[in-house]
């Protein structure tokens, strides 16, 4: 089965903080993506990976950054954290192509 | 703009009675569709795919979804639902040119005893 891991179910953050989301896959994809998931607003990207060290943004990349330095890692990174960036922070991964994405657990960040 | 839309942001439904969630997309030359479920504190989890072929696909927990061309929609559907199904769907596409699935905003099926 394909395995996507994030490094924590729940965090808890300050205004103001660097945070780092990690995300690991087990099945060798060349494609992992971050999104993000509001009520009422579905699943939002934010940015993807095609390749190691190669990203685009996706639909709300502001305040967001992200590194994949090996083909089975890629952070989210948020520069400073601010209130309205309390979500749900889903990571996925892809084989090349138009196929279906797998889905990690998702991290529930609260910015206090 | 590429778009999805799922029109009804909560479903009530009594166990053991039919369902249809219900998905629109943009129009496009070619598409590639998708219905995911998220369980409670979740991520999401595949129920089935559309790629080619047959326009009525089957998936997991015998839900099942009909792709119509012409009217830009892929509607999920169960004939008897359990319990068990209480949970959010998520609709995906698959647009040329564009890496990342686009998702619709979510369904949540309520099933009450």
């Amino acid at each position: 089965d394909v395995k996507v891991t994030q490094s924590s179910r729940y965090l808890v953050k300050r205004t103001g903080e660097k945070v780092f989301l990690e995300c690991v896959q087990d099945m060798d994809h060349e494609n992992m993506f971050w999104y993000r998931q509001d009520p009422g607003l579905g699943l939002r990207l934010i940015y993807f990976s095609y390749d190691v060290k190669m990203k685009e943004k996706g639909d709300i990349p502001e305040g967001y950054s992200v590194s994949r330095e090996k083909k089975e890692r890629f952070s989210l990174i948020l520069e400073s954290a601010s209130t309205n960036q309390t979500s749900m922070y889903l990571c996925a991964s892809s084989e090349t192509g138009r196929t279906e994405a797998f889905f990690g657990q998702g991290t529930r960040l609260t910015v206090v | 703009a590429q778009s999805v839309t799922q029109l009804d942001s909560q479903v009530p439904v009594f166990e053991e009675a039919p369902v249809e969630l219900r998905c629109n997309y943009s129009s496009s030359v070619s598409v590639y569709l998708f219905w995911y479920v998220q369980y409670p504190n979740q991520g999401l989890q595949l129920l089935l795919k559309y790629l080619s072929g047959s326009t009525l696909v089957k998936g997991i927990n015998g839900f099942e979804a009909e792709f119509n061309k012409s009217q830009t929609s892929f509607h999920l559907r169960k004939p008897s639902v359990h319990i068990s199904d209480t949970a959010e769907y998520f609709c995906a596409v698959s647009y040329t040119g564009r890496r990342a699935l686009t998702f619709g905003s979510g369904t949540r099926l309520q099933v009450q005893p």
